[in-house]
């Protein structure tokens, strides 16, 4: 299955500034997803992510806040933009794998934003 | 309407006891499939063990079992001989079509 490098792992932020994350699959896939979750929370699907269209965002979230880059199959970024405390919570990446269509993971990203 | 419930926002343990984490879901579709995740204090998503719904037995993996009740929608994960290093948040998760959903997890803590 598919491994994913996730970086970076934990950041702390200042309100108002932005982050991006970045992902990097070690095979061609045809989508990412990347997810939020909140502290103490599940996870929630930010927005799917296809090489060479725009992602696809979930109710809730706008490309002006998570705007998010899928270049070529193997990479994807999302940037968190002006950022508050309300932000904090560890972002993942992922994508298929498998013939059962389950998920891998990367390792997180923690934001704290203060 | 939620799909995936965890009714235990968390459960102990006594080490080397069996441990059963429950997950119930809901669907229309016949096609699904049902993952645990473990996700440890570090905060990375690790994939446990997977159930198809047209899979006749119940899923296993080492210690990992998943006790698969169709009927029932439910799909609770047994894990036996509880370790000390199995203390971490466990999420179950639903594979309908092309999204993955989550449960809101259990927080499992083993005692030694």
């Amino acid at each position: 299955s598919a491994v994913i490098s996730q970086k970076p792992s934990r950041d702390i932020c200042q309100r108002g500034t932005s982050l991006t994350i970045q992902c990097q699959v070690d095979s061609q896939v045809t989508m990412m997803f990347w997810y939020r979750q909140q502290p103490g929370q599940s996870l929630t699907l930010i927005a799917t992510a296809n090489q060479g269209s725009e992602a696809t965002y979930e109710s809730g979230f706008v490309i002006d806040k998570f705007p998010i880059s899928r270049p070529n199959l193997t990479f994807s970024t999302l940037t968190v933009s002006n950022m508050s405390p309300e932000d904090s919570s560890i972002y993942l990446c992922s994508t298929r794998t498998g013939i059962d269509y389950g998920y891998t993971f990367g390792s997180g990203t923690r934001l704290t934003v203060v | 309407a939620q799909k995936i419930t965890q009714t235990q926002p968390g459960m102990f343990v006594q080490e080397k006891e069996a441990v059963t984490l429950d997950c119930t879901y809901d669907t229309s579709d016949p096609s699904y499939g049902l993952f645990w995740y473990k996700q440890p204090s570090s905060g990375e998503m690790i994939f446990l063990i997977y159930q198809g719904s047209y899979d006749q037995q119940n899923a296993t993996e080492g210690r990992y079992s998943l006790n698969f009740q169709k009927a029932r929608k439910s799909a609770n994960l047994v894990i036996s001989a509880s370790q000390l290093g199995d203390s971490a948040m466990y999420f179950c998760a639903m594979r309908e079509g092309g999204d993955m959903r989550f449960g809101a997890g259990t927080r499992l803590t083993v005692k030694p």
